[in-house]
């Protein structure tokens, strides 16, 4: 079956232009995370979402970040007036569901670069 | 708070050495989810194992093992006999019952050959 999905592949934007990431998940997947990885770093936990509850937006590094879920499925990603150290792969995952067992399914992510 | 450290940074063996990738983590979660997860060049992020907290059994998947010890709250990975192919970012992770994956900032193996 399909795996995790994330589109562009590649975005390149000027500084204070506004982006959206999109992550579509594997089909039946309750629970979606987004997480950013800088150059040679780890993955940073941004916000996820479970089912119709209301997402864990605690990593989240400023106002300018948001997501959303829409219909439980797909996600999207809006960083606002971006700014060069927003440079980062974006990456999207699924899981079955998010407080027990099940493995996160990533994407091949987004990698952004503000200029 | 939970944290997860991965102290070594970079490792760089010769093909067929014995490595291992050492992982503490911290939680006050009773109840708790440990992973391994492999980064190969290409970027893509691969799952490797998940141990729960309840179950301190090691595993040997191939040349691969695993080392649970609650008492040191540590979840250690041994490659055996490496090779070129292992060479890859290893990141371990936590999950906790808020259900928040939490990584380590991961360790880079290099095998040479």
């Amino acid at each position: 079956g399909a795996g995790v999905s994330q589109s562009p592949s590649n975005k390149v934007t000027e500084k204070g232009k506004d982006v959206e990431l999109r992550c579509d998940p594997i089909s039946g997947h309750t629970a979606l995370y987004w997480y950013r990885q800088s150059l040679g770093q780890g993955l940073e936990f941004l916000i996820y979402f479970q089912g119709n509850s209301a997402p864990d937006k605690s990593g989240l590094p400023s106002d300018r970040f948001s997501a959303e879920r829409t219909g439980g499925s797909v996600s999207t990603l809006t960083i606002q007036r971006t700014q060069q150290e927003d440079s980062a792969v974006y990456l999207c995952a699924s899981s079955l569901d998010s407080l027990g067992y099940s493995p996160l399914h990533f994407g091949n992510g987004t990698r952004l670069t503000v200029t | 708070a939970q944290k997860v450290t991965q102290a070594q940074t970079e490792i760089s063996v010769v093909e067929k050495e014995d490595v291992t990738l050492d992982c503490v983590y911290e939680t006050r979660d009773t109840t708790y989810y440990l992973f391994w997860y492999k980064q190969p060049p290409s970027g893509e992020l691969v799952f490797l194992i998940r141990r729960n907290s309840f179950d301190e059994q090691n595993e040997i998947s191939g040349r691969y093992s695993w080392n649970f010890q609650k008492s040191t709250s540590s979840f250690n990975f041994t490659i055996t006999a490496s090779q070129v192919v292992d060479s890859a970012v290893y990141f371990c992770a936590l999950k906790g019952q808020g259900g928040k994956l939490i990584f380590g900032q991961g360790t880079e193996l290099s095998v040479k050959p």
